[in-house]
Formats: structure tokens, sequence, C-alpha cells
């Protein structure tokens, strides 16, 4: 069974635009979550999607959105991007809700180098 | 909001056991206690999970006290390839639009031959 997949691997912008990083979970996964790690701060939770719908979001500003499509893919978009934005996004399936017990599988991230 | 600790770095030799603690005192009843592992440029690799008492796998054993306020990550034997991050995790107010995961900050393992 393939893993998580991230897309794309590597983005370089500058600074005011907006980008779109896409994720396809574990076949039959329903639950997506998403994080932003950085050397400072380490893995900080952006937001949980399940079944279409955001079930927790995390203490980040309304620039960084998402969403997750009917077959579970997920995108966050990040607008007006600024140089802290610089950072690994990591993307996360899982079966069901993983406060339940269920385990989170990592996709292999996004590197994203605002400039 | 059940935040976590943990040490920011330990070191270690071949073969020994290494137990790594995570505080998280304000984790509440239906929490789970997750562990991962991160090398450089990967994602989290699940290691162990648990809810109280202990439980083991194949690589690590992880035992949580009655009052679940903490976890301790056991590794036996450990090998150069598992220096690593690893991170403590738990999740809180499920079901609540003001839930929240949580990754601890991360304890970096040196292993030394």
């Amino acid at each position: 069974k393939a893993g998580v997949t991230q897309t794309p691997r590597y983005l370089i912008k500058t600074r005011g635009q907006q980008v779109t990083l896409s994720c396809s979970p574990i076949s039959g996964h329903r639950s997506v979550s998403w994080y932003q790690q950085t050397p400072g701060q380490g893995l900080q939770f952006l937001f949980e999607y399940f079944s279409e719908t955001q079930r927790n979001k995390g203490n980040f500003p309304g620039r960084f959105s998402g969403r997750q499509f009917s077959n579970s893919r997920s995108e966050m978009n990040v607008s007006t991007l600024e140089l802290g934005d610089s950072a690994l996004y990591l993307c996360a399936s899982s079966l069901g809700l993983p406060g339940d017990g269920e385990t989170q599988y990592f996709g292999p991230g996004t590197r994203l180098l605002v400039l | 909001l059940a935040k976590t600790t943990q040490p920011i770095s330990m070191d270690s030799y071949e073969g020994q056991e290494v137990n790594i603690t995570c505080s998280h005192n304000n984790i509440a009843t239906n929490d789970y206690i997750t562990w991962y592992q991160q090398f450089p440029s990967q994602g989290p690799r699940f290691i162990i999970q648990g809810y109280k008492t202990k439980v083991t796998n194949e690589v690590a054993s992880l035992f949580i006290p009655a009052d679940r306020k903490s976890s301790t990550l056991s590794l036996p034997r450990v090998s150069l390839s598992d220096t690593a991050v690893y991170y403590c995790l738990v999740a809180t107010d499920r079901g609540s639009t003001l839930g929240r995961l949580y990754f601890g900050r991360g304890t970096q393992l040196t292993v030394w031959p």
C-alpha cells in the first residue's frame, strides 16, 4: 500500500505570493492533519480534516487555510507569504481521528523557502 | 491544554537501554499518548502508542503511570541508527473545535559507538 505523498517536495516563493501544497493520504484513510516544522518552533499543528470537515485548527493566522476533498486528498494554502513561513510542511493521515487512538502516518513533507 | 515537556537532548552508547520521559500534566481522560521518531529531512515515523500501564512492541516499550501525567519511552539496546529526534504526542479536547494536537519539542537522542 502506498504511503502518504506530498507535492511538491520543494518550493521557492517570494514574499507576498501565495502557495498551495497537496497531500494524498494512504488509501482508505479519512483523516488528514497538517503540521509546520521549523528549527525554532519544532512541530506545530496547523489543522485536521476528517470526511471533508475541519475538525481542529491550530494557532495560526487566517492566511493559512486548507480543505479536504471527497477522495480524502487535502490541500493547504498560504496567502501573502512572509519570510517566517519558510518551513517543512508535513501531512499525516490516519484511518480515523488521531486522538481516538488512530495512528498517524506522515509524508516526506514539502520544504517551502520564502525569499 | 495537554502540552508536553521532554528533555532537549540525551546521549547514550550502543547496546544500552535508553529511557525518555515526557510530562503531560493536563492530559484528558480520553487522550492517547504517542511517540514518534524523526530523522533529518524525513517525516516522523510512528514508534508506539498507549493509553495506560505498559505497551510493548518489537522496537520499544511505553510505560504510563496510573495518574497518566507522564510517560516513558524505553528503547532497549540502542544502535547508531537510533540517533534521531523523538517526539511525544498527546491529543487533547477531542471533538471540540478548540481541540489541539501537541507535539513535544522533541528529544535529540545521540547514540555513540
